[in-house]
């Protein structure tokens, strides 16, 4: 059981446009959010994070948002760089439990 | 400071065999946690320990197992191995237990071990 999703495999964009990575998850205990990203050969870094009282945290060009009611979280990236190429993860945690991660997204930037 | 690091970088296995991973966790790290990497599962979850202790498992079957030592070091062993194990082997360390705490940025991965079954 998936409890944290990321439907889109790959995602391709133009360099300078708004990269938007989405992930969904069903656990609505779930009270703690995080990306991480990774490059080839590399282990993951940490990115961003959300706590589940907040709705928008930013960072930089990096911005996550939170719905909620929607069990749905999304990372934009603007203005995208060709050093944003990577494969992006998010990842879930409850109270002190694992980290509970997706099947993580690849992004392209075209230049 | 040192970062996380991983030996071996990569290895290759046969079918049935056993195999050992090992981990170092930064300087002052308590906290080591293994993942597995594949290309349709993402990263998944297989065990965290913190002093000595394994603190948190996930849904792995007993072929996998880890131990922590004294100095925060941490091997992950598989036995008989299967083919559908060959994947990266992530491990990442913390100071505290597994990202507990707001801030939780404080997880930090090795570059991971590439095990190929045969």
């Amino acid at each position: 059981d998936q409890q944290v999703k990321q439907n889109s495999p790959s995602l391709s964009v133009q360099e300078g446009r708004i990269s938007i990575l989405n992930c969904d998850y069903t656990n609505s205990m779930f009270d703690y959010f995080l990306w991480y990203k990774k490059y080839p050969a590399e282990g993951p870094t940490f990115l961003i994070s959300i706590s589940s009282i907040k709705d928008k945290n930013e960072d930089g060009r990096f911005t996550v948002f939170l719905n909620k009611s929607a069990k749905h979280l999304s990372l934009h990236i603007v203005p995208s760089q060709p050093g944003d190429s990577a494969v992006y993860f998010c990842a879930a945690l409850f109270g002190n439990e694992k980290l509970t991660f997706g099947t993580g997204t690849r992004l392209t930037i075209i230049p | 400071k040192a970062g996380v690091t991983q030996t071996p970088r990569y290895l290759i296995k046969t079918r049935g065999q056993q195999v050992t991973l090992s981990c170092s966790p930064i300087s002052g790290h308590r906290s080591v946690s293994w993942y597995q990497q594949t290309p349709g599962q993402g990263l998944q979850f297989l065990f965290e320990y913190f002093s000595e202790t394994q603190r948190n498992k996930g849904n792995f079957p007993g072929r996998f197992s880890g131990r922590q030592f004294s100095n925060s070091r941490s091997e992950m062993n598989v036995s008989t191995l299967e083919l559908g194990d060959s994947a990266l082997y992530l491990c990442a360390s913390s100071l505290l237990r597994l990202a507990g705490a707001p801030g939780t940025d404080t997880q930090y991965f090795g570059p991971g071990t590439r095990l190929t079954v045969l």
